[in-house]
């Protein structure tokens, strides 16, 4: 059973500080990993996607990933309360399977005033 | 507007009554999707399609069916259906895997009786 592991939350940080989220997978042969940010009754909105080692920016949001470790984190720098919302990891198992994502539960993180 | 349009937003029906949700994209995406979210359970794939007239299952397709005749749409057919497919739906479009993950319709919320 290919699973992606995520850690429900409620996470709390307060305004300004750092929002760490993190994600493991089972599959070793994974090759796409994404970051989808789902705000109360809406869609999932993608805000980052990695595919190799190391880390990638994006504006205040840092996505890292480590194969190794299966094991894929996204980084949200000044948090603000707009940030708080459900951000689900999403993971492709790789050749043979292109359209299969497969998501975690989600983490819940609430950014306090 | 780029957009993936599904209708119904909201359904209620009853069991064993015939239904499809209907799915359309703009974007002349390869990939498309379905999904349903529910409590505690997240988002599971139900099935999804690589292009025209190739599609694949899932994690959950016991009680569905799809069809891809034609690029821009995938229609998610409920048969006969059951209380415990009473969900949050979600259609979901790609240019490929590679090019960074889906782009979610704005969802159906579905109740069986």
């Amino acid at each position: 059973q290919k699973e992606v592991e995520q850690n429900s939350g409620p996470l709390s940080v307060p305004e300004g500080a750092i929002a760490s989220l993190n994600c493991t997978y089972s599959d070793r042969g994974s090759q796409s990993f994404f970051w989808y940010r789902q705000y109360s009754g809406k869609s999932p909105e993608l805000i980052m996607f990695i595919y190799s080692n190391g880390d990638k920016e994006d504006g205040r949001f840092t996505a890292q990933l480590n194969k190794a470790s299966q094991y894929v984190s996204l980084l949200i720098r000044d948090s603000q309360p707009s940030d708080s919302a459900t951000y689900l990891c999403a993971v492709n198992m790789g050749p043979g399977s292109q359209g299969n994502l497969i998501f975690g539960k989600g983490t819940k993180l609430s950014v306090k005033p | 507007e780029a957009q993936v349009t599904q209708n119904p937003r909201y359904l209620i029906t009853v069991t064993g009554k015939k239904l499809t949700v209907t799915c359309s994209q703009n974007m002349n995406h390869e990939y498309m999707s379905w999904y349903r979210q529910d409590p505690g359970l997240g988002l599971r794939q139900i099935y999804y399609s690589m292009n025209v007239e190739v599609t694949d299952k899932g994690d959950v397709p016991e009680g569905y069916k799809v069809s891809r005749k034609e690029k821009r749409n995938f229609p998610l057919i409920l048969e006969s259906p059951s209380p415990n497919q009473t969900s949050l739906y979600f259609c979901a479009s790609s240019l490929s895997q590679g090019a960074g993950g889906y782009t979610f319709g704005s969802g159906t919320r579905l109740t069986v009786v």
